[in-house]
């Protein structure tokens, strides 16, 4: 059964310090790993789409990675304004999302 | 840029009711999508359209009705609610041949049933 799994539920930060969230698989036939933000109240905002493993994609202090059975999405130097969910989803024969991780960036 | 518009941001209805949530996009996408978040269960999706008066069930579309007769908007319907739906319920679209990779979201109602 293809699933998806993030790592950890919640994180905080102090401003400036650098950290990686965690987004692991296992899907028979990986079509695209989107990672999304959500701020509390709203819908998610798109930030990146991943199709192969070695692919990265950056944004501003945004950088995600993709192996065969994981993604991360390093934040370099943080800033309070990042503080929201983040939501890594997966396209196998369907889409499956995960759970989201908190993150908390305090200044 | 794509704006997804939801017609209420917050909805108290009383369990039996009829409730209607309207959701509009202005990017002429061809696919639109409704979920529900809850807390511990994710992003769930209930249906989703392709185009004009087509619909496909996703994971739980037991007690909902979709319609789209425009092809900018979509419908969710709950026949009679019940308090397992109050949720937060995510509109969603996206262009053709990008089934997945880039959906644009409206803000969400946060339904409440009594």
């Amino acid at each position: 059964e293809d699933q998806v799994t993030q790592s950890p539920e919640a994180l905080r930060l102090q401003e400036g310090e650098s950290s990686s969230l965690n987004c692991s698989y296992t899907v028979s036939g990986l079509r695209g790993l989107f990672w999304y933000r959500q701020d509390p109240g709203k819908g998610p905002e798109f930030l990146f789409t991943l199709y192969s493993a070695g692919e990265e994609k950056e944004k501003e202090r945004l950088k995600a990675t993709l192996t065969k059975k994981e993604s991360f999405l390093h934040i370099t130097a943080p800033k309070p304004e990042d503080s929201a969910t983040y939501l890594c989803a997966l396209r196998s024969r369907k889409l499956i999302w995960g759970l989201g991780t908190s993150l908390a960036v305090n200044p | 840029d794509v704006k997804v518009t939801q017609s209420s941001r917050y909805l108290v209805k009383r369990t039996g009711e009829k409730v209607f949530l309207e959701c509009v996009q202005d990017m002429d996408h061809e696919n639109m999508f409704w979920y529900r978040q809850d807390p511990g269960l994710g992003l769930r999706l209930i249906y989703f359209s392709y185009d004009v008066k087509m619909k496909e069930k996703g994971d739980i579309p037991e007690g909902y009705s979709v319609s789209r007769e425009k092809k900018e908007r979509f419908s969710l319907i709950l026949e009679s609610a019940s308090t397992n739906q109050t949720s937060m319920y995510l509109c969603a679209s996206s262009n053709a041949g990008e089934y997945v990779e880039t959906q644009y979201f409206g803000p969400g109602t946060r339904l409440l049933v009594l």
